[in-house]
Formats: C-alpha cells, sequence, structure tokens
C-alpha cells in the first residue's frame, strides 16, 4: 500500500492565520481526500482532491475556509484559512489506490492543529 | 449525521476482559469495513465484511455483519492494552458514492494494564 508523508505532524497557530498542510504519496494515487476529526470525534470527510481541477467539497465545507490543490498524482495541500479555535482538529488525508474492483484506502499520521 | 451508529462511544475495561462493540445503521451496505485508530496515526483497516451473515476472525478479534447487511459487531477476547484505539466502521463506498469513505461515529476503547 501506499506511503504517505503528512506535514507538518502538528502545530500552533494564531487565530486569524492560515496553515497549509502537504500530504505526499510515494506512488501515484488516482484519489485523495483530506478528512478533518474534532477532539474525541470520527473523521469528518471534507472534500476530495482532484488533480487538475477544484475539489468536491462535503457538505458543511467550502473553499473559501478550506482551499485545497492537487497539482499531481502523488501531492496535495490543504490550506485552513483564517483560523479560529474551532479549528482546533487533527487533519488527515487518505488515498484509494488498486484496481476498480480490488481496492483499498490508507491514511497519513495527520496533523494535529491547536489555534489560540 | 453519521450514517452508521457506533456504540458503545467510550468503553474502558481492564485487560483480559472480553467486549463487543456495534455498528448500526437503516441502510443496507454491500460491504463494511472496520479499522482502527491509535492515538497519532491514521486509521488502518481491519477487515472487510462482504456476505450477510458472514463470520471473520484476526487473531482475537472476531467481526460479523449482519445478516440484512445493515449492521457488524465486534467481538475482542482477552482484551490487551495494545487493543486501545479508536474503532471505526464505514461502508466500502461505490463509484455511485463517488469513493468517498464515510465513517461511523466511532468507539473509543480504553484497555487498562
Amino acid at each position: 500500500s501506499a506511503v504517505i508523508s503528512q506535514k507538518p505532524s502538528r502545530d500552533i497557530c494564531q487565530r486569524g492565520t492560515s496553515l497549509t498542510i502537504q500530504c505526499q504519496v510515494d506512488s501515484q494515487v488516482t484519489m485523495m481526500f483530506w478528512y478533518r476529526q474534532q477532539p474525541g470525534q470520527s473523521l469528518t470527510l471534507i472534500a476530495t482532491a482532484n488533480q487538475g481541477s477544484e475539489a468536491t467539497y462535503e457538505s458543511g465545507f467550502v473553499i473559501d475556509k478550506f482551499p485545497i490543490s492537487r497539482p499531481n498524482l502523488t501531492f496535495s495541500t490543504l490550506t485552513v484559512s483564517n483560523m479560529s479555535p474551532e479549528d482546533s482538529s487533527i487533519y488527515l488525508c487518505s488515498v484509494r489506490q488498486g484496481t476498480p474492483h480490488n481496492y483499498g484506502y490508507t491514511f497519513g499520521s495527520g496533523t494535529r492543529l491547536t489555534v489560540v | 449525521t453519521q450514517l452508521l451508529e457506533q456504540s458503545p462511544q467510550f468503553l474502558s475495561i481492564q485487560e483480559g476482559e472480553n467486549l463487543t462493540v456495534y455498528c448500526n445503521s437503516s441502510s443496507v451496505f454491500s460491504s463494511l469495513q472496520w479499522y482502527r485508530q491509535e492515538p497519532g496515526e491514521g486509521p488502518v483497516l481491519l477487515v472487510t465484511v462482504v456476505t450477510g451473515g458472514e463470520v471473520k476472525k484476526l487473531k482475537r478479534l472476531t467481526f460479523q455483519f449482519g445478516d440484512a447487511r445493515k449492521d457488524s459487531s465486534l467481538h475482542i477476547t482477552a482484551a490487551q492494552p495494545g487493543d486501545t484505539g479508536l474503532y471505526l466502521c464505514a461502508p466500502l463506498p461505490g463509484m455511485d458514492s463517488s469513493y468517498k469513505l464515510i465513517f461511523g461515529s466511532g468507539t473509543r476503547l480504553l484497555v487498562r494494564p
């Protein structure tokens, strides 16, 4: 399975600033996803990062707040913009890989964000 | 709103005890996956169940898919501190859902030594 490197692993940021999280995969993958995990909660899908086009956002998430880039098949970034303490969460990227009938999902270790 | 409700939300048990956690929905799924997330890591796939009534064993973990394919359970025998983590279920998505993996609400397990 793919190996995912996520950076930074953690950060403490001032409210009103922005943080860009990077997700690097060791092989080309067709689909990449970004999740948010609020303290003590399950994972919630933010968006699907589409290569060469705008990301597809889930209900409750908007591009102005969480702009996503995916310049190629191995790399994506998620920016958390104009942060507030409510954005304190773990942010994880994930990839889907395999054939159309035999596929799986791998996750990065996450970025733990604290907004003060 | 989670498509899949998991119970209990939190479980704290002593090493050596047995436990069962549940994953329930009103929807029918073609297949269901279980993941475990340890602190500081991303979720890792434990098993995929695909047939109604199916039982799969992974060492001390036993997974069952309901006959109607609407629910699943995970039973752990003689729990160990290494079993501590967040257990998540999710239906395996297909092209009709744009391959988006949507997790249940999760069960947080703490196994005390």
